[in-house]
């Protein structure tokens, strides 16, 4: 079946410093990805729709500038949180779809970050 | 309004109960229906889709009432690595297709 790695699956780090989170699906070609942030007993938020080759497109209240997403091949997307600070700790899952998200999702086990 | 809404409970019942979860959906564009199955710090993962027709797999059985904007799931013969929080999820139409999820509703079995 569809698997869609994440690294790293957990990340401590410090005010001010920037994170980047990679995406990857393994045995498939992911033309779109997307990017979901998920706080403590809430629902998962979509942040950003991410087609290879092309600009991200942001969900409204997202900060383009503050989380770069990057989709250069059809198996990688990176989401890069830049000077991450204590608000932004929160479970970011990826997932990936073969045709724009009218089908299924396959989602990355997740990466969890802490900004302390 | 939340797009997506569900009781997120906690719901409690023993082991070989049924159980049944409902979720409702506010835009009436909507065009799939998915409940996923979300584990304590993991990611979710797709229990079934949901037809307009019903559909069954096994244990569960999801159902689709379009003109109430409706979905439900039911479990069967419950287990406890049925323990997890169920998440309702539509997929809406137009040229931003994204799914709209719920918050979620905790399932404890016990034994």
């Amino acid at each position: 079946g569809a698997v869609v790695s994440q690294h790293p699956s957990w990340v401590i780090c410090k005010s001010g410093t920037s994170v980047k989170i990679e995406c990857r699906s393994l045995d498939f070609q992911a033309t779109t990805m997307f990017w979901y942030r998920q706080f403590p007993k809430q629902s998962l938020m979509l942040m950003a729709t991410s087609n290879e080759g092309s600009k991200a497109t942001y969900e409204q209240g997202v900060e383009k500038d503050k989380f770069l997403i990057n989709h250069a091949s059809l198996t990688l997307s990176t989401l890069t949180v830049t000077s991450a600070h204590p608000e932004d700790s929160s479970f970011y899952i990826c997932s990936a779809s073969t045709s724009g998200g009218r089908e299924t999702q396959y989602f990355g086990p997740g990466t969890r970050l802490l900004v302390l | 309004r939340k797009e997506v809404e569900q009781d997120p409970g906690p719901f409690n019942v023993p082991e070989g109960a049924t159980v049944a979860f409902n979720c409702t959906y506010s835009n009436s564009a909507s065009q799939s229906f998915f409940w996923y199955r979300q584990d304590c710090r993991k990611e979710p993962k797709l229990l079934m889709s949901v037809y307009s027709s019903g559909n069954e797999d096994g244990r569960f059985t999801a159902q689709l009432n379009r003109a109430s904007q409706y979905i439900s799931l039911l479990i069967r013969d419950s287990k406890l690595s049925d323990s997890a929080t169920y998440l309702c999820v539509v997929n809406v139409a137009g040229n931003n297709r994204k799914l709209i999820w719920g918050l979620g509703t905790s399932l404890a079995v016990n034994p």
